[in-house]
């Protein structure tokens, strides 16, 4: 079993769509990360949150410490917002989602 | 400021022949990270430095790669002799201090790694 499971892992949208991507998890963490991945590979870092809610432009990331469980949501999705989302945690050591692919469609 | 720089972009190679990785991290951050991420999984930590010590190496393939980070700056990660299934992409990531504490790695671009 993973540490950190997230869902879905595809997602499809049309431009515009409001988009969640969830994050489930079983480790005492510190913090949570929310990273994006293009196709070349690099990676961004988008949040790292440990309570509460952030918000950046059109992206908000919330997380549930007692549930165990975030959530990153777009508003107005558009097509250059197709990427992995990664979640990740700090537990004793990181753990990594396998992540969500993301599709918008415009 | 300058990001986390990684080279090459690109390798590839046949089996059982050695490659390796170069990495330099964002400068003053004293926790380096070399992850391997297999096609349509996560990223899978190898090894983790603090300055020029290692952290967290258990998931590391001893009999293959190797890593070092002599001057606790930048770092090497080797792999040597290859196999088929290090076809992978190798991120390079860094932290201000210490990767158990509060705190937000950055990543390199990656190296694409395919192994025929």
């Amino acid at each position: 079993k993973n540490e950190v499971e997230q869902s879905p892992q595809n997602l499809t949208a049309q431009e515009g769509e409001f988009i969640t991507i969830n994050c489930s998890y079983s480790v005492g963490i510190s913090a949570l990360h929310w990273l994006q991945q293009h196709p070349g590979g690099g990676i961004v870092s988008l949040f790292m949150l440990s309570s509460g809610k952030k918000k950046h432009g059109r992206l908000i990331a919330t997380i549930n410490i007692q549930e165990k469980h975030s959530s990153l949501h777009i508003t107005a999705s558009h097509p250059r917002d197709s990427a992995v989302y990664i979640c990740a945690v700090n537990g004793n050591q990181f753990y990594f989602g396998t992540g969500t692919s993301l599709t918008v469609i415009p | 400021e300058a990001g986390v720089a990684q080279s090459p972009r690109y390798k590839i190679i046949e089996k059982r022949q050695s490659v390796a990785f170069w990495c330099n991290p964002i400068s003053g951050h004293a926790t380096l990270y070399w992850y391997q991420q297999i096609l349509g999984q996560g990223p899978k930590l190898l090894i983790q430095f603090q300055n020029n010590g290692v952290v967290d190496d258990s998931q590391l393939p001893k009999d293959r790669f190797s890593a070092e980070r002599l001057k606790g700056v930048d770092s090497t990660l080797k792999i040597q002799p290859a196999k088929l299934e290090d076809s992978a992409v190798y991120l390079c990531a860094s932290s201000l201090d210490s990767g158990r504490a509060y705190n937000e790695q950055f990543f390199g671009p990656g190296t694409r790694l395919t192994v025929l």
